[in-house]
């Protein structure tokens, strides 16, 4: 059965560094999305993305973080100076393109530690 | 904007008993998400609802749209089923688009 696959599943980084976290949507899937949860609390969307730019963002996903379709496979999160609070579960999201309700299917999620 | 309610919170169940889990939400929607998530921290998609009942062996999800209202249920639960379970609804209401999550419910089913 195809899956959401992200890498690494485990990232920790200095503070001030950038890190890119990577997602494989399913691969028919035309629309993808990146979530995160900090530790104890629920889960937060940070941004949409469909037909190569960002569909929506929350006001979580501010100047240091970007999204990008760099190959058509892949979809990466890119946090150019991480703080400490960016420590959390990232989860990618992809759905198919057709369908009413469409149904997002999570990859196991990246857990980022900023030191 | 859609504010979603989840209960309880904690629940723990013995090896056997019926469980449910609620979930309210505030925008009326046309598609509401059940989530497992593992205590490693991943999240499975269990179930996308938009009217009725939807069953997955010992899993049962409830929906009624008009209440604003969803019910997980497991029969028979197992030490297995211990997980957070997380309803999620649209956003904006409809049924598309990125998704508000409730808190959670932390199960726990004692053998």
């Amino acid at each position: 059965e195809p899956e959401v696959t992200q890498t690494p599943s485990h990232q920790v980084t200095q503070m001030g560094q950038e890190v890119i976290l990577r997602c494989v949507p399913i691969s028919n899937h035309l629309y993808f999305y990146w979530y995160r949860q900090i530790l104890g609390q629920k889960v937060e969307f940070l941004v949409s993305f469909y037909n190569n730019e960002i569909s929506e963002k929350s006001e979580i996903f501010d100047d240091q973080f970007s999204v990008e379709r760099p190959d058509g496979s892949n979809f990466t999160l890119k946090i150019r100076s991480t703080k400490l609070e960016d420590s959390a579960m990232y989860f990618c999201a992809s759905s198919p393109p057709t369908g009413l309700g469409k149904e997002q299917f999570f990859g196991p999620g990246t857990r980022l530690t900023v030191l | 904007k859609n504010e979603v309610e989840q209960s309880p919170q904690n629940l723990t169940a013995q090896e056997g008993e019926f469980i449910t889990i609620n979930c309210s939400y505030s925008v009326g929607i046309s598609a509401l998400h059940w989530l497992q998530q593992h205590p490693g921290g991943g999240i499975v998609s269990l179930f996308m609802l938009s009217s009725g009942k939807k069953k997955h062996g010992r899993l049962i999800a409830t929906i009624n749209i008009q209440e604003k209202h969803s019910s997980l249920h497991i029969t028979a639960s197992h030490p297995r089923d211990s997980a957070v379970y997380i309803c999620a609804a649209p956003h904006y209401g409809g049924s598309q688009g990125n998704l508000i999550f409730g808190k959670g419910t932390k199960l726990s089913v004692k053998p």
